[in-house]
């Protein structure tokens, strides 16, 4: 069964350093997403991307965040100088298109993220 | 804006015994609602989906209710199983001017009793 993969599983890094997270989506999907969950809370959307641009970001997409699509099979997630506050379970999401929108998520195991 | 709410945040069940799940959402423009589980260490997945034009629909053990003019929507699980023990996320999706947008619930803990 196809699968979304998300590496690595854990980084820990240090405060202002750059981190990129690693995803390739199913093969045939259209839609990619990036969410995030800090321990105990609810999953926040970060940013949809759709014919290699983003579609659509929430505010905590600021400048300190991009993605990219480098070779049509990963979607990557950089951080340019981590916070303490980035610290999260990131998960990567592909979709299909569906009628009138894309389908059902199917989302990686997640990135763990811990900035010292 | 909490747009999707779950308003309980866990849920303890003796097996064989129904479950009921609760969300709430104030967006009205809505067109799908989704529920996703997840196990500790693992991305949500998928559930069971239900359109915005409809009340109900059923998979299995699993049915969801929708009722438009209270914003509720709720996942029944009967019978339930140990195995359903898990976090249970409540998703609304829009098309908002060609973009495609969901929103998560801040989820629900199920734990299932042998």
């Amino acid at each position: 069964e196809p699968e979304v993969t998300q590496t690595p599983s854990h980084q820990v890094t240090q405060m202002g350093q750059e981190v990129i997270l690693r995803c390739v989506p199913i093969s045939n999907h259209l839609y990619f997403y990036w969410y995030r969950q800090i321990l105990g809370q609810k999953v926040e959307f970060l940013v949809s991307f759709y014919n290699n641009e983003i579609s659509e970001k929430s505010e905590i997409f600021d400048d300190q965040f991009s993605v990219e699509r480098p070779d049509g099979s990963n979607f990557t997630l950089k951080i340019r100088s981590t916070k303490l506050e980035d610290s999260a379970m990131y998960f990567c999401a592909s979709s299909h298109i569906l009628a009138g929108g894309p389908g059902i998520l199917f989302f990686g195991e997640g990135s763990r993220l811990t900035v010292l | 804006d909490q747009q999707v709410k779950q308003n309980s945040p866990s849920l303890s069940v003796q097996e064989g015994r129904i479950s009921i799940l609760n969300c709430d959402y104030t967006n009205s423009m809505f067109d799908y609602f989704l529920w996703y589980k997840k196990y500790p260490a693992e991305g949500p997945t998928f559930l069971i989906s239900i359109s915005s034009i409809k009340d109900k629909n059923e998979d299995g053990r699993f049915t969801v209710f929708l009722n438009k003019s209270a914003k509720h929507l709720s996942l029944h699980i009967v019978p339930s199983q140990p195995g359903d023990s898990a976090v249970y996320f409540c998703a609304a999706f829009r098309v908002t001017s060609g973009t495609y947008k969901y929103i998560f619930g801040t989820g629900t803990r199920l734990k299932v009793l042998a």
